[in-house]
């Protein structure tokens, strides 16, 4: 059955980079696309960026300039990089078979403090 | 950029009432919108797709509806399970979420 997996570093300091990877299965990464999605505490839902099936990406125009998205199909993974991260970055990232978001992973927390 | 406006924010509501949720877009977007649930520590759960397909295992009474710029979500009679946070998403150019309606019983 269809599952992704976030992982990460659950706490990174302020202007430090973080790196997320999403590990996915039931699926092909060269059949669907992955997207990020973050949720700060009692907030609500945001795009960050995503990678299609062919290998093309889009990132949040606000976010651009800090993202990274790659993959790595051999490892069935989505690998995200957010730089000169800051405190409102801190948030729930998901990762979520893209563009429709039929199956999502369970979540990471990333806090962002020193 | 997109922008999905959702009304209300908050919705109050007794078991067995009719709800009705709205998402506005700030540009045609071609029926390209899905609602989602989101229970509190949960991912959120895709209800329905390109505006009024109800996913698999989604029970009937949601429905959605919805062209151009003004889409509708329909829980027909509401259930406490159905106690959540909704949001619409469009995908018709650079992927937006509206910022969620929570609904919670009267």
């Amino acid at each position: 059955q269809v599952q992704l997996k976030e992982s990460g570093p659950g706490l990174v300091q302020p202007s430090r980079t973080l790196s997320l990877t999403c590990t996915v299965s039931g699926f092909s990464l060269t059949s669907y696309g992955v997207s990020w999605v973050r949720q700060p505490p009692g907030k609500g839902l945001e795009w960050i960026a995503a990678i299609w099936s062919g290998g093309s990406t889009d990132y949040n125009s606000a976010l651009k300039s800090r993202l990274s998205i790659s993959r790595d199909t051999s490892k069935s993974q989505v690998l995200l990089k957010m730089n000169s991260l800051q405190t409102e970055d801190t948030a729930m990232y998901f990762c979520a078979r893209f563009p429709f978001f039929a199956y999502w992973g369970q979540g990471t927390l990333v806090t962002v403090s020193s | 950029d997109i922008q999905m406006t959702q009304s209300p924010s908050l919705l109050s509501a007794s078991v067995g009432d009719r709800v009705t949720l709205n998402c506005k877009a700030s540009q045609n977007i071609n029926k390209n919108l899905n609602w989602y649930q989101q229970k509190l520590g949960e991912a959120p759960k895709l209800l329905i797709y390109y505006t009024n397909n109800l996913q698999t295992g989604i029970p009937s009474r949601f429905s959605g509806s919805g062209s151009g710029t003004d889409y509708t979500l329909t829980i027909s009679s509401l259930q406490p399970e159905d106690v959540a946070t909704y949001y619409c998403y469009q995908y018709n150019s650079g992927p937006t979420f509206g910022a969620g309606t929570k609904l919670e019983l009267k």
